[in-house]
């Protein structure tokens, strides 16, 4: 059974600094990966798809590797401003099934202080 | 771009009630999932649909049914609402044809069950 694990789970930094997220996933047989942006009591906010077949994609300041061997994901934020506060979510969608459901991780709660 | 738009942003229902919890998307997306998201359990799929008509148990169903009349409409459905039921329902729609199926979700529906 897939399982993603986003470590840590509260991150606090201080503006301008450049930070990485990390996601983990047992099952490395994904069809794509997804990190989604969420704001205090709203949706989510899709920032970067990567596709099984590729090994990042960029957005901005944001870049997001995949390593699908070691089953590993990270989000890459350069010179984070206190908007980029939010609470930070990857999936994963595996091979197999018509729909491609999506298994998320718990998500990282990231402050930026001004 | 694409919208999904959910029918209320919060309601509250007394135990016992049907609830109706509407979801629409304007992009013609074949495939339309419901979740729901808790403090400490993530999101979690409760049921998707992959077409008109048709619709898939995910991994929570227990206590909730769902309605796909039409493509651009997916309905989530509280036969008799519970406390345990109080959560933020969160709507996704998705295509094939979109570049790695990317999943597109709407602003949410925090529902309370007093």
């Amino acid at each position: 059974k897939q399982e993603v694990t986003q470590i840590p789970a509260a991150l606090s930094v201080p503006e301008g600094e450049n930070l990485v997220l990390n996601c983990s996933f047992t099952d490395s047989a994904i069809y794509n990966l997804q990190w989604f942006r969420q704001d205090p009591g709203k949706g989510l906010t899709s920032l970067l798809l990567i596709q099984s077949s590729q090994r990042e994609q960029t957005s901005g300041r944001l870049n997001a590797s995949l390593d699908k061997s070691s089953g590993r994901s990270t989000l890459y934020i350069a010179a984070s401003q206190p908007g980029d506060s939010a609470t930070y979510l990857c999936a994963v969608t595996n091979y197999g099934g018509a729909t491609n459901k999506l298994i998320f991780g718990t998500g990282t709660l990231l402050a930026v202080q001004p | 771009d694409v919208k999904v738009t959910q029918s209320s942003r919060y309601l509250v229902k007394r135990t016992g009630e049907k609830v109706f919890l509407e979801c629409v998307q304007d992009m013609d997306h074949e495939n339309m999932f419901w979740y729901r998201q808790d403090p400490g359990l993530g999101l979690r799929l409760i049921y998707f649909s992959y077409d008109v008509k048709m619709k898939e148990k995910g991994d929570i169903p227990e206590g909730y049914s769902v309605s796909r009349e039409k493509k651009e409409r997916f309905s989530l459905i509280l036969e008799s609402a519970s406390t345990n039921q109080t959560s933020m329902y969160l709507c996704a729609s998705s295509s094939y044809r979109d570049r790695g199926n990317e999943q597109y979700f709407g602003p949410g529906t925090r529902l309370t069950v007093t």
